[in-house]
């Protein structure tokens, strides 16, 4: 049961800019514990996105930006196009878990 | 380039014990810059971090697991394993390997995953 809700699935047309949330609470995003994000392509293993909030690993478009406030997170994508449909998943730590946590998955369509 | 490779039985009896082995290439596991963990994903749903090691075989676990679960290190093969007992059907999943950045107080993520191995409990 994951602790990082995100909405199911986003769409939008190729060149658009859309938005993922990821809420959380007091017990992970809200006190301060960093959000990292995650891109699944189809058949393929998880690929890290973003990190630590809003950090880019190389290689990785700057089209693809984070962003964290209170106990929630964002990723968006800018200038979609037809090879960002993936989930994308979001994760942090929770402390009164005592684990790492993995937001719900969302599924990008491009229209 | 840093190279992860999951390994092992794809299909395990109900009961018996489940043993996948990661072979990391391209870096060392003895570095103490990193830390290296498991994550599963049953068909066609989420992510769940089972555990992490770091090169010196401190290990922690996911509560929910950690009756079950063992994950050790052998840095002559540069490898790391993960055995979980006692499984059922819920625990088939895709198995990935990953390395970690070292812990931090904010938090660490999952820099390198494996292809992934799917083990089906049957």
């Amino acid at each position: 049961q994951s602790v990082l809700t995100q909405p199911p699935s986003v769409s939008g047309a190729p060149g658009q800019r859309v938005t993922i949330s990821c809420t959380g609470s007091s017990s992970n995003i809200g006190t301060g514990y960093d959000v990292h994000w995650y891109q699944q392509l189809p058949g393929t293993a998880p690929k890290l996105l973003i990190y630590a909030n809003n950090n880019r690993p190389s290689g990785v478009p700057d089209r693809f930006s984070g962003s964290k406030s209170g106990t929630s997170a964002s990723l968006a994508i800018t200038g979609l196009r037809a090879e960002d449909e993936a989930d994308y998943y979001c994760q942090s730590y929770d402390s009164s878990l005592s684990r790492y946590v993995f937001g719900t998955g969302t599924t990008i369509t491009v229209l | 380039q840093l190279q992860l490779l999951e390994s092992g039985p794809g299909l395990v009896k109900p009961s018996e014990t489940l043993s996948l082995t990661c072979s990391v290439s391209g870096g060392s596991l003895s570095s103490r810059n990193y830390y290296w963990g498991w994550v599963r994903q049953p068909p066609g749903q989420g992510l769940e971090w089972i555990g992490s090691v770091y090169y010196s075989g401190s290990a922690h676990y996911t509560p929910t697991l950690k009756s079950r679960v063992t994950i050790s290190v052998d840095t002559s093969k540069n490898q790391f394993s993960l055995k979980l007992t006692s499984v059922t059907a819920a625990d088939t999943a895709i198995y990935y390997c990953a390395r970690l950045n070292y812990p931090t107080s904010s938090g660490e993520h999952f820099q390198h995953w494996g292809q992934g191995s799917l083990v089906t409990v049957s």
